[in-house]
């Protein structure tokens, strides 16, 4: 069955410091997107992606992150420089989208957890 | 803003019971959802009801939704020990371009008593 892979499954890096999160998205999949969970609480939305474009961001989704569909399979979130508070479980998600499937069931990566020290 | 809220927060039970749990949210919806997750690990997509159905079964899976009260329940039947998790309900919000981002609850902890 197909599924949204992510890598890494963990991330240590130090404040400050540019991180890259990587996606693979179910292969005919149309949107992307970030979802973060901050250790006990609920997961937030950050960003979605469409034809090569944000569609929406939360605000968390400041001017420190930026995503990208660098070739016809990944899916990256970049955080420039990372801050403590950056330290959560990064979920990346897919979807056939609403025209396809009519209804917009999201799959969800494993995640990868980020730590900042 | 729409925000999910599950009640309740925690449940313990005896393996072989049923659980239910809640969800309540605040704007209008599409779709609502609920998802496992395993401890620290990724969400699993359970089961998606549409806002023009009332109730829907998948398995042991069993979710109702009333868009009067704005709310949705999730009921296991016969519980195991490998259904301890958090579970979540999220609901759709359209975005510009149609793809709906989805706004999660804050979960309920089940835990299956052996």
């Amino acid at each position: 069955e197909p599924e949204v892979t992510q890598t890494p499954s963990h991330q240590v890096t130090q404040m400050g410091q540019e991180v890259i999160l990587r996606c693979v998205p179910i292969s005919n999949h149309l949107y992307f997107y970030w979802y973060r969970q901050i250790l006990g609480q609920k997961v937030e939305f950050l960003v979605s992606f469409y034809n090569n474009e944000i569609s929406e961001k939360s605000e968390i989704f400041d001017d420190q992150f930026s995503v990208e569909r660098p070739d016809g399979s990944n899916f990256t979130l970049k955080i420039r420089s990372t801050k403590l508070e950056d330290s959560a479980m990064y979920f990346c998600a897919s979807s056939e989208g609403r025209e396809v499937a009519g209804i917009n069931e999201q799959f969800f990566g494993p995640g990868t957890r980020l730590t900042v020290l | 803003s729409q925000q999910g809220e599950e009640d309740p927060q925690a449940l313990s039970i005896q393996e072989g019971e049923n659980a239910t749990m809640n969800c309540s949210y605040k704007t209008s919806i599409n779709n609502l959802q609920w998802y496992r997750q395993n401890s620290g690990r990724g969400l699993v997509h359970l089961i998606l009801i549409r806002s023009n159905e009332r109730e829907k079964h998948s398995g042991r899976l069993r979710v109702t939704l009333d868009t009067s009260k704005k709310s949705s329940s999730l009921l296991i039947t016969a519980s195991r020990a490998a259904d301890t998790a958090s579970y979540f309900c999220a609901t759709d919000s359209l975005t510009n371009f149609g793809n709906e981002k989805l706004t999660f609850g804050t979960g309920t902890r089940l835990t299956i008593i052996p």
